[in-house]
């Protein structure tokens, strides 16, 4: 079992550009999560899913927007990067109460 | 709202010392309440829970009491080494399917 992925590990972008990060997972979980880590802000809560075909804004859903068509997969999307848009990206699936965290990709927004 | 508190690092020890990392929560209900560790250039993953009051949870020789007396859940270690030194998390559950994470507390262990 491969658990969670993400798709790419890395990603450099301008400002303006648009690009989609692919959350993967192979465990059957309904729910699943986006959140972005920066330096001493902990992890903030973007959006999430509850289950196929369903989404939900969390913390900070301001320039992004998600899509959950299949049940595996949760996609991220920045229509219009910005340079406040540099962070690490993890996506997260939930079994009962335990969260499992893919490995993160790391943006920066020129 | 629901929220965790956990002590500010960073925490730097030495090997063989003994950790204690502080986390209080505000919750409405009966939560169930976590540990989770990072590693460098990793993703979270879970250290040890526990759901219920006095519950004590371990882990890789890390231990938690739920102390809903003091609505606490400190994060015990007797002997750290220098694989332990990552960010920890400490989260809560109620509700279902959110979950509300600390800050993180960085540890550094030197050997």
């Amino acid at each position: 079992n491969a658990g969670v992925t993400q798709t790419p590990k890395f990603r450099v972008l301008k400002t303006g550009q648009s690009m989609t990060l692919l959350c993967a997972q192979d465990m059957n979980h309904e729910y699943m999560y986006w959140y972005r880590q920066d330096p001493g802000m902990g992890l903030r809560l973007i959006h999430y899913s509850v289950g196929e075909g369903t989404t939900a804004k969390g913390e900070v859903p301001d320039g992004y927007n998600v899509s959950r068509l299949k049940k595996q997969n949760f996609l991220l999307g920045l229509e219009s990067a910005a340079p406040s848009q540099t962070s690490v990206y993890f996506c997260a699936t939930q079994n009962s109460d335990t969260q499992y965290f893919g490995p993160g990709t790391r943006l920066t927004v020129l | 709202g629901d929220s965790v508190t956990q002590m500010e690092g960073p925490v730097t020890l030495s090997e063989e010392a003994f950790l204690t990392i502080n986390c209080t929560y505000t919750a409405t209900g009966y939560p169930s309440l976590f540990w989770y560790v990072q590693y460098p250039g990793e993703g979270l993953q879970l250290l040890l829970k526990a759901t219920k009051a006095d519950d004590k949870g371990s882990n890789k020789g890390f231990e938690a009491t739920y102390r809903k007396e003091t609505t606490s859940f400190h994060l015990e270690k007797g002997s750290v080494q220098v694989s332990d030194s990552a960010v920890y998390f400490c989260a809560l559950v109620t509700g279902g399917f959110k979950t509300i994470f600390g800050a993180g507390t960085r540890l550094f262990v030197k050997a």
